[in-house]
């Protein structure tokens, strides 16, 4: 089983639609990240999570929202989806300590017409 | 700003041929660099981490090496074979908390 897992896989939804993109854990990180992908860009960190209780804004937070429910879950809202928010959206994990490599889950296509 | 530049942004060689590309990082507040290798319809996955001027690594047939004086890491691929095409990121962190910004990436494509 993967240790990052996120559902949907690939979504396709309507401007002005709320979607939820979930991420699930079994690597016991502490820290956990949501990126975006566009092509000819590298990932661009949306919010990040080193615990339950810390929540912080990455580089491109604007319209989106996270909501971390337990240390293994971190899930991210688009309230009010707009087409340049069709991206590649990847959540990552990593230790508190080491050497801090993230680990990344699969991916979710997602599309905004 | 904080800028990671990779270079060149994609790559084609033969099997066989050895390439090497570029990451271009902050000279300051340096803490670690991290390369990740990344093929199409999968996630990116850890190769490196680097935290001293100065460090290689090796896994097989890939290398690496870190200059954090001037800013830059080099990734190397002797003997290129097909199953090597991905894109490759590299990805700095700096000192005082979290902050990791990731390149753009090196998209490497290997014709056998």
């Amino acid at each position: 089983d993967a240790d990052v897992t996120q559902t949907p896989r690939n979504r396709i939804t309507k401007t002005g639609k709320r979607i939820m993109l979930e991420c699930s854990q079994t690597k016991g990180h502490d820290r956990m990240y949501w990126y975006r992908q566009d092509p000819g860009l590298g990932l661009r960190l949306i919010y990040y999570s080193f615990d339950v209780k810390d929540i912080n804004k990455g580089e491109i937070s604007d319209g989106y929202s996270v909501s971390r429910q337990a240390q293994a879950k971190f899930s991210l809202s688009l309230e009010s989806a707009i087409p340049n928010q069709t991206a590649l959206y990847f959540c990552a994990t990593s230790s508190s300590s080491g050497a801090r490599e993230q680990y990344f889950g699969p991916g979710t296509r997602l599309t905004v017409t | 700003i904080l800028n990671v530049e990779q270079s060149p942004q994609s790559l084609h060689v033969q099997e066989g041929d050895s390439t090497n590309f570029t990451c271009s990082f902050p000279s300051s507040n340096f803490y670690a660099l991290h390369w990740y290798r990344w093929e199409t319809a999968k996630s990116p996955e850890a190769l490196f981490v680097m935290t001293l001027n100065g460090d290689e690594k090796k896994k097989g047939r890939i290398s690496a090496t870190l200059n954090t004086k001037e800013g830059y890491s080099y990734l190397y691929i002797k003997g290129s074979q097909p199953e090597d095409s991905a894109t490759y990121l590299c990805a700095f962190r700096g000192t005082g908390g979290f902050k990791t910004i990731f390149g753009a990436g090196t998209r490497l494509f290997v014709k056998a």
